[in-house]
Formats: structure tokens, C-alpha cells, sequence
């Protein structure tokens, strides 16, 4: 069964605090995204990775980055948190297409809070 | 950009019939798809059309029309369970990008 887990279900910031969210898939895909969800708006590209130290940034890159050393782990950094940054965050994976699969994968997302 | 769209909510009653449609605008994409996500839970798959036409998985089925820039998500013997948003996204890049609609907030009622 596909699995993608996110280091933290819920967390709370203060303002200006570096905020590290980390995600691991156990499936070796090759492609890694992180996304923002909020209410009205739908689901936000941040930034995504279609290989090891490879990123691409998405819709919303601004404030955020992200790191990618080893295949199976995407890690988004919020550098100085900001209250606009309280979100539904998802990190997700998708196979490389021709290997098998051709969906996007979602973990169970991460709740940030920023005071 | 993409420019999808879905209807913000949507009221069906136990037991019915309910479409859900996604109407998009883009230059291109591989395959559309369809995830439900439950209040507080992640998106999960349900469906996905790479040509034009219907596809039946169970009580979910969703068409595409690439011509009409058109595909709905059918959902048959609606169940309580059934609540939930339902987004349609686009994939692009062969995977690499994918673009998701609003979402379509969906109330089953008894």
C-alpha cells in the first residue's frame, strides 16, 4: 500500500520562527510536491521536485523553500514563519510516468498554525 | 493558467444520483483526475480519464470531452459516506505538475 507520511499532523509557530515540515514516501517516486490548502482557494502549488536535489518552485513560492537530498524525503522550510502562512499544508508523490501508476499520492497533511 | 472550475456546493439526498462538473481551460494535459477529500483528511483517488469518454469504476464514473474543455464525476447510490469535496485536477508535464480545481463541497443528506 502507497504510503506518504508527514513528520506533523498539527503545529503551532510563532511569528519569525523558521518552521521545517518534513515528508517521506516509501514508494521510490520520483516526483514530490507540496501544496497549501485554504478555504475558497483550493489547492496551491508550492514548489515541487522531480528528482533528488531537484526543485521547481510552483504557484506560491514566495517565503517557502524546500530541500530534496534523498529520494524518498521533501522537506518544506518556511524560513521566517508569517501569520498568511496558517495552512492546510500536503505533501505528495507521483511516479515517474511509464513505472507503474499515474496518479498523484497525498499525505495526510499538516495543520500550521502561526501566531 | 489552467482556469478550472467546479460549483462551490452541491445538496443530493440518500440513495440519488448526483454529477459533479469540472469545466477547464488549457493549452494541454495528460490525463484529468478525480480525488475526494473527506473534512480534515487528505485528497484520495477515485477516477481518471486520459481519452475522451466514460470511465466506471463501481458507483463512480467520470467522462471526459477534451473538444468541450468538459468532464463531470457521476456518483450513483449516493451513501451518507458520500460527503465529502470532490476536485478535479489536471495533470501536466506526464506527471510532473498537477492542477486541482477548487473542489465541489458535496452534502448527502438522509
Amino acid at each position: 500500500d502507497v504510503k506518504v507520511t508527514q513528520s506533523s499532523r498539527y503545529l503551532v509557530k510563532r511569528t519569525g520562527e523558521k518552521v521545517f515540515l518534513e515528508c517521506v514516501q516509501d514508494m521510490d517516486h520520483e516526483n514530490m510536491f507540496w501544496y497549501r490548502q485554504d478555504p475558497g482557494l483550493g489547492l496551491r502549488l508550492i514548489y515541487f521536485s522531480y528528482d533528488v536535489k531537484m526543485k521547481e518552485k510552483g504557484d506560491i513560492p514566495e517565503g517557502y523553500s524546500v530541500s530534496r537530498e534523498k529520494k524518498e524525503r521533501f522537506s518544506l522550510i518556511l524560513e521566517s514563519a508569517s501569520t498568511n502562512q496558517t495552512s492546510m499544508y500536503l505533501c505528495a508523490s507521483s511516479p515517474r510516468p511509464g513505472t507503474g501508476g499515474n496518479t498523484i499520492y497525498f499525505g495526510e497533511g499538516s495543520w500550521l498554525t502561526v501566531v | 493558467g489552467q482556469n478550472i472550475d467546479q460549483p462551490t456546493e452541491m445538496t443530493a439526498t440518500e440513495g440519488a444520483i448526483v454529477q459533479i462538473n469540472c469545466t477547464y481551460q488549457t493549452s494541454g494535459f495528460n490525463g484529468l483526475f478525480w480525488y475526494q477529500q473527506h473534512a480534515g483528511e487528505a485528497p484520495t483517488f477515485l477516477s481518471y480519464n486520459v481519452l475522451d469518454g466514460l470511465e466506471e469504476k463501481g458507483r463512480f464514473s467520470s467522462f471526459l470531452s477534451r473538444s468541450k474543455g468538459y468532464s463531470y464525476l457521476l456518483l450513483k447510490e449516493l451513501q451518507m459516506k458520500d460527503s465529502a469535496s470532490y476536485l478535479c485536477a489536471l495533470g501536466l508535464n506526464y506527471g510532473q505538475n498537477f492542477v486541482f480545481g477548487p473542489g465541489t463541497r458535496l452534502s448527502v443528506l438522509p
